[in-house]
């Protein structure tokens, strides 16, 4: 069974700061991985998605890391800014053979950003 | 394009009572997926849908919920004699393909009292 394990579980920091949030999973076997962002209360908005053959993708002052073989990826946000704070949340799709349709989601980093 | 539309976006009824929540996913995608989200924890799945076949259901999904796709557009998640344990936020999501990403909508907020 596909287990994901997000570190650290919440995460302060001054404005201006690079960070990393990192993500693990147990089972290699993925089709791709996926970060969201999600405010109280609300759903989740993609943020990036990267399929297995990738090292890493980038978007403004994203960029996510995808080490397969080890089973872990890291999202890296540069000059961190308080429209920052959400939680994130990762997610990877098993890779079945037969048709991935089940995403398997960590328990997310909640990130404040403090001005 | 218009993103993934959920209603109603909150919901508070009485325990024992029948709920039914509604998703319209994005236009062009014919894959539909419901998750359950509880406090302080990731999204669980709990069903999925291509075009208007269902083709999984997690062992979450007790005979108490039903999901329907009809027309292979939007679907409908039923609750039925809700529970307190079946507070919790409900996710839908939708997609082209497996390979390019899943795409959730804002979520149906269940209170059950």
């Amino acid at each position: 069974k596909q287990e994901v394990t997000q570190i650290p579980a919440a995460l302060s920091v001054p404005e201006g700061e690079n960070l990393v949030l990192n993500c693990s999973f147990t089972d290699s076997a993925i089709y791709n991985l996926q970060w969201f962002r999600q405010d109280p209360g609300k759903g989740l908005t993609s943020l990036l998605l990267i399929q297995s053959s990738q090292r890493e993708q980038t978007s403004g002052r994203l960029n996510a890391s995808l080490d397969k073989s080890s089973g872990r990826s890291t999202l890296y946000i540069a000059a961190s800014q308080p429209g920052d704070s959400a939680t994130y949340l990762c997610a990877v799709l098993r890779d079945s053979g037969a048709g991935s349709y089940q995403l398997t989601f960590g328990k997310g980093t909640k990130l404040s950003v403090i001005p | 394009d218009t993103g993934v539309s959920q209603n109603p976006r909150h919901k508070i009824t009485k325990r024992g009572q029948n709920v039914t929540f509604r998703c319209d996913p994005i236009s062009e995608h014919n894959r539909l997926y419901w998750y359950r989200q509880t406090l302080g924890q990731g999204p669980e799945f709990l069903t999925y849908f291509q075009n208007e076949a269902q083709l999984e259901k997690s062992r979450l999904l007790s005979d108490r919920f039903s999901a329907e796709r009809p027309k292979g557009s939007f679907s409908t998640l039923e609750i039925q004699r809700t529970e307190q344990g079946d507070s919790a936020m409900y996710l839908c999501a939708s997609s082209v393909t497996s390979g390019r990403g899943q795409y959730f909508g804002p979520g149906t907020r269940l209170t059950v009292l």
